[in-house]
């Protein structure tokens, strides 16, 4: 079956502006992640939805970052006021439910110049 | 607050012989245990997990890892690294904190040489 799908694959911007990044889920997967990887660098957790909640929104690391999930499925990341230090990869994945495996998409590699 | 270390950021191994990368994890609570896999070009892959029961878990590529309660480590090993196997792993762990959150480790970066 299909995976995880993200879209753009890669997006470059101009600092100030907002960028939207898409995550679609396997279908019938109840949680949603949204995770960063910075070059070098491991990890970041930055929010999780459990249907379309997000009971934890502890990781995103300022108020330009918001995300939402719609009819249980699609999630988008949104990012306003872009910052150079945003670049990097966002990546999403899913599960059936917590805490089970997580199922990994390709990721959105983000450049702000 | 939950952490993940890994000690290691990169590992050089020969192929054919043995691999263990370490993982350190700190959580009050009986903890949900991972290790993901990154290859080059490729998405994270989960190797195994560790929810409950024995300690001594098998995943896929023939990884296996050891859940230490008094150590509060989960290390992965295999018997015998192939080249395929030089990537990045991650060790990771879940808890619940009013929703589900998981922390990755920084990562250890294997590689294989001839």
């Amino acid at each position: 079956g299909a995976g995880v799908s993200q879209s753009p694959s890669n997006k470059v911007t101009e600092k100030g502006k907002d960028v939207e990044l898409r995550c679609d889920p396997i279908s019938g997967h109840t949680a949603l992640y949204w995770y960063r990887q910075s070059l070098g660098q491991g990890l970041e957790f930055l929010i999780y939805f459990q249907g379309n909640s997000a009971p934890d929104k502890s990781g995103l690391p300022s108020d330009r970052f918001s995300a939402e999930r719609t009819g249980g499925s699609v999630s988008t990341l949104t990012i306003q006021r872009t910052q150079q230090e945003d670049s990097a990869v966002y990546l999403c994945a899913s599960s059936l439910e917590t805490p089970y495996e997580q199922y990994f998409g390709p990721g959105t590699r983000l450049t702000v110049t | 607050a939950q952490s993940v270390t890994q000690p290691d950021i990169h590992i050089t191994v020969s192929e054919g012989a043995s691999l263990e990368l370490r993982c350190n994890y700190s959580y009050g609570a009986t903890p949900y245990l991972f290790w993901y896999v990154q290859s080059p070009g490729q998405g994270l892959q989960l190797l195994l997990k560790y929810f409950s029961g024995d300690t001594l878990v098998q995943g896929i590529k023939g990884f296996e890892a050891e859940f230490k309660r008094s150590q509060s480590s989960f290390n992965l090993r295999k018997p015998s690294v192939h080249w395929s196997d030089a990537a990045e792993y991650f060790c990771a762990v879940g808890a619940r904190t009013g929703g589900f959150k998981t922390i990755f480790g920084a990562g250890t970066r294997l590689f294989v040489k001839a």
